[in-house]
């Protein structure tokens, strides 16, 4: 069985440009969650996407969103990047929504870096 | 909403000995708590986790306590081994109203030394 997959591995971007950050969940997981891992900070939840609908978002700006596909695969669309958005960006999938308790699967990440 | 805080940032052991990682959480309505574990450059693992009608949960050389009335959680490993070092994050989710994503702790770096 794939595991929760990432793409790209690597984005370079320059300031004020737009990022585009792609995953896969496992096949069968509905849900899919986007966390920010940067130095020293831990995991910061960004977003989080049910059967095609934003259930919930972190304390983040508007310029971080995202969708959610019908063949459940997500993306997260960074605008007006800033040099602090440079970060590792996790994706994890798992089953069921709302009121269900599921470990998350993690994907590998996107490391985004913006210069 | 939830916050988590997780304490100590850093540990390090000798092999062989007992590690403790505490996690307090902010919503008493929090009901479900996994720990991860995350290796050098690579993606979080779930190890264990417990829900909140359980107190104690087991699983070989990885204890996780719940204290729901505190509000506190920690993560016990036994009889370290060097690949027990790597960082451990707790977390919480809060099921008010539609629910949450997972809240995390901002992580433990454990180094077991030999």
């Amino acid at each position: 069985e794939a595991g929760v997959t990432q793409s790209p591995t690597h984005l370079i971007k320059t300031r004020g440009q737009q990022a585009t950050l792609r995953c896969s969940p496992i096949s069968g997981h509905t849900s899919v969650y986007w966390y920010q891992q940067a130095l020293g900070l831990g995991l910061q939840f960004l977003l989080w996407y049910d059967e095609g609908e934003e259930r919930n978002r972190g304390n983040f700006p508007p310029r971080f969103s995202g969708r959610q596909f019908p063949n459940y695969s997500s993306e997260l669309n960074v605008n007006a990047l800033e040099l602090e958005d440079s970060a590792l960006y996790l994706c994890a999938s798992s089953l069921g929504g709302a009121g269900v308790d599921y470990g998350y699967t993690f994907g590998s990440g996107t490391r985004l870096t913006v210069v | 909403g939830e916050n988590v805080e997780q304490h100590p940032s850093t540990l390090s052991v000798q092999e062989g000995d007992s590690a403790v990682i505490k996690c307090t959480y902010s919503d008493s309505a929090s009901n479900y708590f996994p720990w991860y574990k995350q290796e050098l450059g690579k993606r979080p693992q779930l190890i264990i986790d417990i829900r909140s009608n359980v107190g104690e949960k087991k699983d070989q050389r990885i204890a996780v306590t719940l204290n729901k009335t505190a509000k506190h959680f920690s993560l016990h490993i036994t009889e370290t081994q060097p690949e027990d070092s790597a960082v451990y994050f707790c977390a919480a989710r809060s099921p008010r109203g539609a629910g949450t994503a997972l809240i995390f702790g901002k992580g433990t770096t454990l180094s077991v030394s030999s």
